[in-house]
Order: C-alpha cells, then sequence, then structure tokens
C-alpha cells in the first residue's frame, strides 16, 4: 500500500513563496501511471483541488490559482512538489498530497493521501 | 465559497439512513458522472468513498451509497454507526481538468 508524507516549512512570510515536497514510498511514483495531486484545507474549512500531476510532467492547476502554482515530480527521489507563490494569510491551510485511485485519469478521484502539513502564512 | 453546495448538517440516530445532498451546476455535476465522496474524521485526512456517482473502493461498507439526479448528487448512509460521524465532502469534475469541491456536512450520529 502506497504511502504519501509531506514535509516543509510550516511557516511562510507573507509574499514569499510557499513549498513543500510529497515522498511516496510504498510504490514507485512512475509505477501504473497514476496522477499525484496537491490539495488543502483551510482550517474549518472545506477542500480546496490545487492541481496535479503525471510522471512525464504534464500539469493541471485549480484556475483560481494557475497564476501562483507549479507542481513538479522528481521521480528518481519518488517524490513531487508544490510551490505556491505570492503568498497571503488566506493561503493558511493543511495541504494535503494524494494519488488517483485510477490510472491514467483523476475521474475516480483520490484514494491515497498524506496525513498533512499545517502551513501558516505570517509575519 | 466553494463551487458546490452541500448542507452545514446532517444527523440520524443509530440503524437510520441518512442522505446528504451536494448541488452542483449543469457544468460539473450536471454535466459528468465524475462525482466522489469523502469522510473525514477530525484531525485525520480524507478517505474515499464513492467515485463515478455510485461506485465504492475496495473495503468501503456498502452501507454508503451515491447517486445523482441533473444538478444534484447524494450520499446515502445506510444503518448509521457512531463512527460514521464525521465531516463528508463532495467532488466533481468541472471540466478543463479541474475538479471542485463542496463545503462539506457535518454528520451527527445521535
Amino acid at each position: 500500500q502506497v504511502q504519501l508524507q509531506e514535509s516543509g516549512p510550516g511557516l511562510v512570510k507573507p509574499s514569499q513563496t510557499l513549498s513543500l515536497i510529497c515522498t511516496v514510498s510504498g510504490g514507485s511514483i512512475t509505477s501504473g501511471g497514476y496522477y499525484w495531486s496537491w490539495i488543502r484545507q483551510p482550517a474549518g474549512k472545506g477542500l480546496e483541488w490545487i492541481g496535479r500531476i503525471y510522471p512525464n510532467g504534464e500539469t493541471n492547476y485549480n484556475p483560481s490559482l494557475k497564476s501562483r502554482v507549479t507542481i513538479s515530480i522528481d521521480t528518481s527521489n519518488n517524490q513531487f512538489s508544490l510551490k505556491l507563490s505570492s503568498v497571503t494569510a488566506a493561503d493558511t491551510a493543511v495541504y494535503y498530497c494524494g494519488k488517483d485511485l485510477l490510472s491514467g485519469t483523476s475521474q475516480g478521484g483520490i484514494a491515497n493521501w498524506g496525513q498533512g502539513t499545517l502551513v501558516t502564512v505570517s509575519s | 465559497q466553494s463551487a458546490l453546495t452541500q448542507p452545514p448538517s446532517a444527523s440520524g440516530s443509530p440503524g437510520q439512513s441518512v442522505t446528504i445532498s451536494c448541488t452542483g451546476t449543469s457544468s460539473d455535476v450536471g454535466d459528468y458522472n465524475y462525482v466522489s465522496w469523502y469522510q473525514q474524521h477530525p484531525g485525520k485526512a480524507p478517505k474515499l468513498m464513492v467515485y463515478e456517482v455510485t461506485k465504492r473502493p475496495s473495503g468501503v461498507p456498502d452501507r454508503f451509497s451515491g447517486s445523482k439526479s441533473g444538478n444534484t448528487a447524494s450520499l446515502t448512509v445506510s444503518g448509521l454507526q457512531a463512527d460514521d460521524e464525521a465531516d463528508y465532502y463532495c467532488s466533481s469534475y468541472a471540466g478543463n481538468y479541474n475538479w471542485v469541491f463542496g463545503g462539506g456536512t457535518k454528520l451527527t450520529v445521535l
């Protein structure tokens, strides 16, 4: 069973760039052709899909965040990462990484989730 | 404001059934049979309970069932158990490689 673990700074200053890494264990990030996603959840609020990446580097982003988001993949280290630029307090949230249920498509939802990591944007 | 609308709360007694709605538009829920439902216990990551409107991932009890009519999807939990008390979120494909979530429904088992 694949496991995912988010890591990165828990505190980021306003206007700076939030950077997180998701490390995948228990299987290769390139095996089976699955999409890998980032999702966030502000405290006490709902989930928000940030974007996804395929092992070949193909990405898709939430239109509302697209201008500030970059998702990349490091297949040699079995990791994928999130960068969110020009952050404000509104970007404070628990950030999750995830793996799709179905191969080659995100239509089946996200079956495997990391435990989540809280990122606070504050000076 | 979330893209999909869910009631903030729902409740039922043990053994009863409860249905949670998820209302979108003709551009998401109404246009695609790609609705998923997630269960989230406090402090935990979400868990996929239903996908493609009606399908259940391996290991999810058949007490959880999904349906859709027009722009509204629904999750029904039958035979309520104490451990079903959690937040539930719907999600839908919204076209152009974009996915949207609902605001969540807190299910209370009385």
